[in-house]
């Protein structure tokens, strides 16, 4: 089945750890994006990419990090700058840039600090 | 910058009667695209419903219907004969044409359907 892989669903980091999720998607899109939710709210942007080898920060991206090598994968470095990083974080991925398409999500990551 | 407001953080419907979730929208850019999303408690995103901003018709898919008021910058979520499995968070969001892929969500409202 077509679809977006993130692992691992559950991650614990350490203090002063960088900690990396992973996110694969066979649906031949061309965009993809990385999102933080906190307990009880909406989706913030941490990164987004349109093509391979290219990405742009979204609102949220202090202490993060990511990388567009292969079009089917865009996992996202969390660092040790993130003070806060205990959430969940999903990864979607769309046809294009345009307002029509939908955002298409994995089953998501959380993340919390040992 | 565009803003996406739900105002009723959580709501109670008896199964099978229909419910609306509100959502209104900020945005000086006449190009933009509306969508809303389920989330259950296992936490994947679900699409429901898509209404770009020159849409003649209230976009409908299966039991969700959107009553979109463009005036009034609005974009609800009705949900028709409500069922347990409807019990989920849901959000609104929203997507400017001429501003990449920015996807802005509102705050969720939390759904809770009562047998």
């Amino acid at each position: 089945d077509g679809g977006i892989t993130q692992s691992p669903k559950y991650l614990f980091r350490k203090e002063g750890q960088n900690v990396t999720l992973s996110c694969e998607q066979n649906l031949n899109h061309d965009a993809m994006y990385w999102y933080r939710q906190d307990p009880g709210q909406g989706l913030r942007l941490i990164y987004y990419s349109q093509i391979v080898n290219d990405f742009q920060k979204g609102d949220i991206a202090e202490g993060y990090s990511v990388s567009r090598e292969k079009k089917e994968s865009f996992p996202l470095t969390v660092t040790s700058a993130q003070k806060n990083p205990t959430a969940f974080y999903l990864c979607a991925s769309s046809m294009s840039d345009r307002a029509s398409q939908p955002q298409h999500f994995g089953d998501g990551t959380r993340l919390s600090i040992l | 910058a565009q803003k996406i407001t739900q105002t009723q953080p959580g709501m109670f419907v008896q199964e099978k009667e229909a419910v609306t979730l509100d959502c209104t929208y900020d945005t000086s850019d006449p190009s933009y695209g509306l969508f809303w999303y389920k989330q259950p408690s296992s936490g994947e995103m679900i699409f429901l419903i898509y209404q770009g901003s020159y849409d003649q018709q209230n976009a409908t898919e299966g039991r969700y219907s959107l009553n979109f008021q463009k005036a009034r910058k609005s974009a609800n979520l009705v949900i028709s004969a409500s069922q347990l499995g409807d019990s989920a968070m849901y959000f609104c969001a929203m997507r400017l044409n001429n501003a990449g892929n920015m996807l802005t969500f509102g705050g969720g409202t939390r759904l809770m359907v009562k047998p």
